[in-house]
């Protein structure tokens, strides 16, 4: 009954370091997606991932970069972060682009 | 890019009463969601709804899909110490490569017991 995991839970990072949140799905779904939550602002579309072996920019991808493992794992990495990426992160998968989602718990990150 | 206004932005009500939100749109959508986020946890899946005019119920949740699609509304009846959250329109086309879901802002209810 695992769903969307998501690792880690919470993360403190200086500027300029890089680092990779990890998306593990166990409901076969094809399309995966990364958002991130900022207050008043609601959930804004980082990358997703179609299918397996596609990846697509969404509305707000600047500094970060994605990779569709296999079909299971979708994993985010930010190269250099900075304090505007603070923010909590979200994974979450569909069968297709046509169904709604399923979010995993979130990564809370903040950089400083 | 499509966006969707959600309204009221927050709500504090007194335990039992009723609640109502809205989300509208400038464009249509084939299905609206409502998500409900209790705090430090992801969205969570209340209703989906799939045709224009479409009214559904899940317990003390009724949600709305627009005639005109471009519009759908959640109402929760009775309110109870654990409706707290955010709860969170959603609008989604597919077809093509995308369907990717728009998410609206969210309406933050507090419950007063």
């Amino acid at each position: 009954n695992a769903g969307v995991t998501q690792t880690p839970k919470f993360q403190v990072l200086k500027t300029g370091q890089s680092m990779t949140l990890q998306c593990a799905q166990d409901m076969n779904h094809n399309s995966m997606y990364w958002y991130r939550q900022d207050p008043g602002m609601g959930l804004r579309l980082i990358y997703y991932s179609a299918s397996e072996g596609t990846t697509d920019k969404g509305e707000v991808p600047n500094g970060y970069n994605v990779s569709r493992l296999n079909k299971r794992e979708f994993s985010l990495r930010l190269e250099s972060a900075a304090p505007s990426q603070t923010s909590v992160y979200f994974c979450a998968s569909s069968l297709t682009g046509g169904y709604g989602y399923t979010f995993g718990s979130g990564t809370r990150l903040t950089v400083v | 890019g499509q966006q969707l206004n959600q309204s009221p932005q927050s709500m504090f009500i007194q335990e039992g009463e009723d609640v109502s939100m809205n989300c509208t749109s400038s464009s249509i959508f084939n299905t609206w969601l409502w998500y409900k986020q209790d705090p430090g946890e992801g969205p969570v899946l209340l209703i989906a709804l799939y045709k224009a005019g479409e009214l559904t119920s899940n317990g003390r949740l009724t949600a709305q899909f627009g005639i005109t699609r471009k519009d759908s509304f959640l109402n929760i009846s009775a309110s109870i110490p654990s409706d707290v959250g955010i709860y969170f329109c959603a609008g989604q086309n597919y077809g093509g490569s995308q369907g990717n879901l728009i998410f609206g802002k969210g309406t933050k209810l507090s419950v007063k017991p």
